[in-house]
């Protein structure tokens, strides 16, 4: 049963454009979430997180928005580079199991020179 | 510093054989854990571990079994290999349980079980 979702498998963008990636998740009771960048043969890093509490984080170009009432967010990178070209993955911890991580399929996303 | 390292890094394994996947960190992190990570799926936690001899099961454990005597390392072992463990493994560590943006994450190794 997936709970977290990542409905875009891939993501093609122009360089200096913005990449929008979008994670939606069925469960209520989730109040982190995380993104994670993960390039060919490496293990994931993590990029940037969001409390339930917020409803956006900055961090340079990255930024993430949470609609809790529509149960989603999304990954804005702003403007996209060639080093950003690797794959992203979207989890989410619940409440109740703050040690557990439920994850997204991943999006790859490829800037274009 | 070398972070988390993993070996090997690509196996072979026929149906009823048996492997270990090594896991080392060298940051001295209380907290490891094991992943899966299916195509087309997000990763999976099979076992995690809060220090030397203590470890406790994730989401799919079964087919697995782990140790850990040094805060160093921490095994995964395979002792009956099915298709369905066709799946590239993660091992992590971090220094907190419950802020998973602190976990690093080793390189992979990449199991085809045939």
């Amino acid at each position: 049963d997936q709970q977290v979702k990542q409905n875009s498998p891939s993501l093609s963008v122009q360089e200096g454009r913005i990449s929008i990636l979008n994670c939606d998740y069925t469960n209520s009771m989730f109040d982190y979430f995380l993104w994670y960048k993960k390039y060919p043969a490496e293990g994931p890093t993590f990029l940037i997180s969001i409390s339930s509490i917020k409803d956006k984080n900055e961090d340079g170009r990255f930024t993430v928005f949470l609609n809790k009432s529509a149960k989603h967010l999304s990954l804005h990178i702003v403007p996209s580079q060639p080093g950003d070209s690797a794959v992203y993955f979207c989890a989410a911890r619940h409440l109740s199991n703050d040690y557990k991580l439920s994850f997204g399929a991943g999006t790859t996303v490829t800037v274009r020179a | 510093n070398a972070g988390v390292t993993q070996t090997p890094k690509f196996r072979i394994l026929k149906i009823g054989q048996s492997m270990t996947l090594q896991c080392t960190q060298d940051m001295n992190h209380n907290y490891m854990y094991w992943y899966r990570q299916d195509p087309g799926m997000g990763l999976k936690l099979i076992y995690y571990s809060v220090g030397a001899g203590i470890t406790d099961k994730g989401e799919v454990p079964n087919g697995y079994n782990v140790s850990r005597s040094t805060t160093e390392d921490f095994p995964l072992r395979l002792e009956l290999a099915a298709p369905s463990q066709t799946s590239v493994y993660f091992c992590a560590s971090s220094y907190s349980l419950t802020r998973q943006e602190t976990q690093y994450f080793g390189p992979g190794t990449r199991l085809l079980v045939l």
